[in-house]
């Protein structure tokens, strides 16, 4: 039973335009909501987070919103730039399991 | 500063088989899990500890075993491989409590293909 879900497993932008990446979950329990990018042959490095007491949480380029009643997660990448390009994962933590769970990814590609 | 080490890179093996993948931490961390990542399957969990001689398992626990003696290491072992564990694998630690959740920091990976 996926806990956490990405629908869309790639996305295509062109550069400076704003990417939105989207994630879906079925637990109103979960703490933290967080999103990880990884590049090929890297392990995934984190990105920004978000608690789950709040609905938005911003870091330079990248925004992170919470949707509790619609159990929705966003990232927003303004402007997007072509090092963005990479696999975006994002996952939910219990602190009551100490558990991160990850979906499946959204492929990123950033276009000149 | 290594940060979380894991070796090897890559390893063949064929069914039946075992093998340990070793995972080291150089930044004192308590919190220490393995995952491992398919196409189409994101990463899934399959064990991890919050602190020496804690273990637990996470979404896909069969075919593996950890144990946990020392903060740094937490080796993930195959006990017969099989062709459904053909995968990359991935280690990770983080601080515990509120850093459990955020800011793990993952190793490089190790890919491992079983016949």
């Amino acid at each position: 039973d996926q806990q956490v879900k990405q629908n869309s497993p790639s996305l295509s932008v062109q550069e400076g335009r704003i990417s939105i990446l989207n994630c879906d979950y079925t637990n109103s329990m979960f703490d933290y909501f967080l999103w990880y990018k990884k590049y090929p042959a890297e392990g995934p490095t984190f990105l920004i987070s978000i608690s789950s007491i709040k609905d938005k949480n911003e870091d330079g380029r990248f925004t992170v919103f919470l949707n509790k009643s619609a159990k929705h997660l966003s990232l927003h990448i303004v402007p997007s730039q072509p090092g963005d390009s990479a696999v975006y994962f994002c996952a939910v933590f219990n602190f009551g399991n100490e558990k991160l769970t990850f979906g499946t990814g959204t492929r990123l590609t950033i276009i000149p | 500063n290594a940060g979380v080490t894991q070796t090897p890179k890559f390893q063949v093996l064929k069914t039946g088989q075992s093998m340990t993948l070793q995972c080291a931490q150089d930044m004192n961390h308590e919190y220490m899990s393995w995952y491992r990542q398919d196409p189409g399957m994101g990463l899934r969990l399959i064990h991890y500890s919050v602190g020496a001689g804690i273990t637990d398992q996470g979404e896909v626990p069969n075919g593996y075993n950890v144990s946990r003696s020392t903060t740094e290491d937490f080796p993930l072992r195959l006990l017969s491989a099989a062709p459904s564990q053909t995968s990359v694998y991935f280690c990770a630690s983080g601080v515990r409590g509120e850093g459990s959740g955020e800011k793990l920091f993952f190793g490089s990976g190790t890919q491992l293909s079983v016949l």
